[in-house]
């Protein structure tokens, strides 16, 4: 079975740091993704991390632990701009295809 | 200027009849993907294609067809049999074997 978990809100101060978790249990896995999503738009890439430990992008940085199925979002110097859902989907394969599953999103308030 | 497009932004239709959802990709990518999203839950995959002439089912695929014709264009028709078609669309591309989707602004489906 797929299973995804991550927080469904979370509310953080301009200038924070805030930290959004995401656990899994999957019948396979490749991979995990982080996406940005503003209301009634297209996701947006952030991540994708194969390998366990932290991989830094700017402001934003994503962990991951294959023996834990667990990864976290880390943003930094949260910015106003920054409120939007965060999608955490792991990659993993079907029948050759690279395919992907989908939390239901962590929707991030950032409040001045 | 290489994109996705889906059109149009806001759709609605009355109960029983069929609708087409356009997405056009000029990425030159491969594969192309239909997710549905719902309010509280995460996207969900109705359709795929890896290449041309060259389908296969998702997730949620009833009530739904596709079809993909030309490697650019992989349009979604949500039959009067889907029985809850109110929904946010989104369609994504991929180079085959490349881990990143890209996705298009989507298209948002009321049905009366």
């Amino acid at each position: 079975g797929q299973n995804i978990d991550q927080p469904t809100e979370m509310t953080a101060t301009e200038g924070a740091i805030v930290q959004i978790n995401c656990t899994y249990q999957t019948s396979g896995f490749n991979g995990l993704f982080w996406y940005q999503q503003h209301a009634g738009e297209a996701p947006t890439f952030l991540s994708y991390n194969v390998l366990d430990g932290l991989e830094e992008k700017g402001r934003f940085s994503s962990f991951l632990s294959r023996s834990k199925g667990y990864s976290y979002l880390l943003l930094k110097e949260l910015q106003m701009k920054d409120s939007a859902s965060y999608l955490c989907a792991v990659e993993g394969v079907d029948t050759g295809f690279q395919k992907l599953v989908f939390g239901t999103g962590t929707r991030l308030l950032v409040s001045p | 200027d290489g994109g996705i497009t889906q059109s149009p932004k806001y759709l609605f239709r009355k109960e029983g009849q069929n609708v087409t959802l356009s997405c056009e990709q000029n990425l030159n990518h491969d594969a192309m993907y239909w997710y549905r999203q719902d309010p509280g839950q995460g996207l969900r995959l109705i359709y795929y294609s890896q290449i041309v002439n060259d389908f296969q089912k998702g997730d949620i695929a009833e009530g739904y067809s596709v079809s993909r014709e030309k490697k650019e264009s992989f349009p979604l028709t949500v039959t009067s049999a889907q029985k809850n078609p109110t929904a946010f669309y989104l369609c994504a591309s991929s180079i085959r074997g490349e881990h990143e989707q890209f996705f298009g602004p989507g298209t948002r489906l009321t049905v009366l």
